[in-house]
């Protein structure tokens, strides 16, 4: 079955460094989504893209922050200058479509950011 | 806006049932999901529910609708060591023609053998 998948598992970086997180989407879908989780908080929406744009992006999506499909396959989440409070689980995810109530998500296993 | 709650953990002995509970505030919302994470996975869609609904049952699981107090719950029969898991209710959120589900924090459900 296809799947998502996201690379490194784990990232440790220095505070004020950038990182970049990978993610190789299903192949045939379309619209891709970056989520973070901070530890013991919820699952919060960063961003949505379709089409080589943003579509949607919520407001933890700051300036500090940008995403990219740079090639066919990968779609990745950029932080720039990371701060403490940027540890957290980063989940991608994509769907064949425009998500309209049941469409699925597929998600990605997620990269675990830590920032020293 | 939507708040989606749930409580952290739940520990069930192998064979009992397990009752997974979710509060939400949207009561627009015309869809509520559940998530399942295992370890070392992504999020997986587990099952939904349309909020006409006040019940749906799919093998093993029950998902159950108070719209009244904005009260989710699922249900899982004969919890099995397999089922030990993450589990998030989520709402859907309509952003730009999208609905993007808000997640809860997620319930740790802990099967003991």
């Amino acid at each position: 079955e296809p799947e998502v998948t996201q690379t490194p598992s784990h990232q440790v970086t220095q505070m004020g460094q950038e990182v970049i997180l990978r993610c190789v989407p299903i192949s045939n879908h379309l619209y891709f989504y970056w989520y973070r989780q901070i530890l013991g908080q919820k699952v919060e929406f960063l961003v949505s893209f379709y089409n080589n744009e943003i579509s949607e992006k919520s407001e933890i999506f700051d300036d500090q922050f940008s995403v990219e499909r740079p090639d066919g396959s990968n779609f990745t989440l950029k932080i720039r200058s990371t701060k403490l409070e940027d540890s957290a689980m980063y989940f991608c995810a994509s769907s064949e479509a425009l998500l309209a109530g049941t469409d699925t998500q597929y998600f990605g296993p997620g990269t675990r950011l830590t920032v020293l | 806006g939507e708040d989606v709650e749930q409580s952290l953990f739940l520990s069930v002995r192998e064979g009992d049932s397990s009752v997974i509970n979710c509060t939400y505030t949207d009561s627009s919302s015309t869809y509520l999901y559940w998530y399942k994470q295992e370890p070392g996975a992504g999020l997986q869609l587990l099952t939904y529910i349309f909020s006409n609904m006040d019940m749906k049952q799919d093998q093993r699981l029950t998902v159950l609708l108070n719209k009244k107090d904005k009260h989710l719950s699922l249900r899982i029969a004969d919890t099995q060591t397999g089922d030990s898991a993450i589990y998030f209710c989520a709402e859907p959120l309509l952003s730009g023609g999208s609905y993007i589900p808000t997640f809860g924090r997620g319930t740790s459900l802990i099967v003991h053998p």
